[in-house]
């Protein structure tokens, strides 16, 4: 059961074109959502967070929205570089049970290509 | 100051042998995750550690599984009598601390396990 998904696996764009990636996800007990990006033969980097009391937060060229009663987040990279060309992951974890440690389920990632 | 180290970073075994994987954490951190990447797919959670005590076990796969962790500082993980579908990549993290959700997690660059 894929609590997190990532439905589209790749995604293309131009240079300083907006580059959008999307992240459903079921359990309505996530209350925090993370990005990650990944380079090849790395471990993946946190890029932003949110949590579910905001449905917005910002932080230089990417900002992350959060539509609680869609279950769904989105990643926006404006103006989008070369050097963003990445896995971008999508996570989150939940409170349920009291769990007050970080662990996170993740989406299965989307490539991202962004082209001079 | 270092990262997070894995070793090795690949390993290529035979199906039923052994494997034992490792993970340095940064210093001073306190929570250590295990999470596996199968091709394809998102991490999936694998073992929590909160110094070398394991409150969530309840991602490892099967019995084949199990993970020590020495003080608060390397962690092993072991599986046995491996299985094709064990192949994946095995990522760790550590964060500052367990109790509170919201601390970064640094990962490592994994260990690519290949079952033949």
């Amino acid at each position: 059961d894929q609590q997190v998904k990532q439905n589209s696996p790749s995604l293309s764009v131009q240079e300083g074109r907006i580059s959008i990636l999307n992240c459903d996800y079921t359990n309505s007990m996530f209350d925090y959502f993370l990005w990650y990006k990944k380079y090849p033969a790395e471990g993946p980097t946190f890029l932003i967070s949110i949590s579910s009391i905001k449905d917005k937060n910002e932080d230089g060229r990417f900002t992350v929205f959060l539509n609680k009663s869609a279950k769904h987040l989105s990643l926006h990279i404006v103006p989008s570089q070369p050097g963003d060309s990445a896995v971008y992951f999508c996570a989150a974890s939940s409170n349920a049970g009291g769990t007050s440690y970080g662990k996170l389920t993740f989406g299965q990632g989307t490539i991202l290509t962004v082209h001079p | 100051g270092a990262g997070v180290s894995q070793s090795p970073s690949n390993k290529v075994t035979e199906k039923g042998k052994d494997v034992e994987l490792r993970c340095d954490p940064i210093s001073g951190h306190t929570a250590l995750y295990w999470y596996r990447q199968r091709l394809g797919q998102g991490l999936e959670f694998l073992i929590y550690f909160q110094g070398n005590s394991a409150p969530d076990k309840s991602g490892l796969p099967s019995d084949r599984f199990s993970a020590e962790r020495t003080g608060e500082s390397v962690s092993t993980l072991t599986i046995q009598r491996t299985q094709q579908e064990d192949s994946a990549v095995y990522l760790c993290a550590s964060s500052l601390a367990g109790t509170a959700r919201y601390n970064e997690q640094f990962f490592g660059p994994g260990t690519r396990l290949t079952v033949l």
